[in-house]
């Protein structure tokens, strides 16, 4: 069945800075790749997504690439901001009904 | 603009206890899922609801578990006997359609089972 790893359990960085996150999975690819931020307490929220035939999307000062060589996704903040602490999930469709499986997600700390 | 929304936001239970968690997901979507989220650990799918049935279903969702639409608006995950570690956050979500690739969550239930 299809696996997801986010490596980084958490990541600080300076405000200021550019944030890069990595999503991992290991079987097939998928068509296209999410990516969702969760804050504590509360559900996940859509970001962006991204097609397999789709080398990079960007939104905003987001921006993700999409590797299905490497099998890969990088998730890009520039000029991060403390506003943008959360956790960041990768989630890839896990079934005919389209049914999410999820990474268990990178905790962002931003410090001003 | 719409969204999900849940109802109640925390819920205490006694184990052994039924649970219903209720869900109005966006008014024009088709396609309905529940996801549980123990703390900590990753968002784990439950199940899927399309066309007034259960489309598909993890191994999670077991006997205990069933879904329900009641009428045109409420979704409901019902908990027939609570056990400890059914305690979690659950979040509905629901989606447009089956061609639709962005699924739009709400605000999730804390269930906590003593």
């Amino acid at each position: 069945s299809q696996k997801i790893e986010q490596n980084s359990e958490a990541l600080n960085i300076q405000e200021g800075k550019t944030a890069t996150l990595t999503c991992n999975y290991t079987n097939y690819s998928p068509a296209y790749l999410q990516w969702y931020r969760q804050d504590p307490g509360r559900g996940p929220v859509f970001l962006l997504l991204i097609r397999e035939n789709e080398k990079e999307k960007r939104k905003e000062r987001l921006k993700v690439t999409f590797d299905t060589t490497l099998k890969q996704s990088l998730f890009h903040i520039t000029a991060s901001q403390p506003a943008d602490s959360a956790t960041y999930l990768c989630a890839l469709v896990g079934g005919s009904q389209g049914n999410l499986i999820f990474g268990k997600g990178t905790k962002l700390s931003v410090k001003p | 603009e719409p969204e999900v929304t849940q109802t109640p936001s925390h819920q205490v239970t006694q184990m052994g206890q039924e649970v219903i968690l209720r869900c109005v997901p966006i008014s024009n979507h088709l396609y309905f899922y529940w996801y549980r989220q123990i703390l900590g650990q990753k968002v784990e799918f439950l199940v899927s609801f399309y066309n007034n049935e259960i489309s598909e279903k993890s191994e999670i969702f077991d006997d205990q578990f069933s879904v329900e639409r009641p009428d045109g608006s409420n979704f409901t995950l019902k908990i027939r006997s609570t056990k400890l570690e059914d305690s979690a956050m659950y979040f509905c979500a629901s989606k447009t359609s089956g061609g639709a690739e962005t699924q739009y969550f709400g605000p999730g239930t804390r269930l906590l089972v003593l």
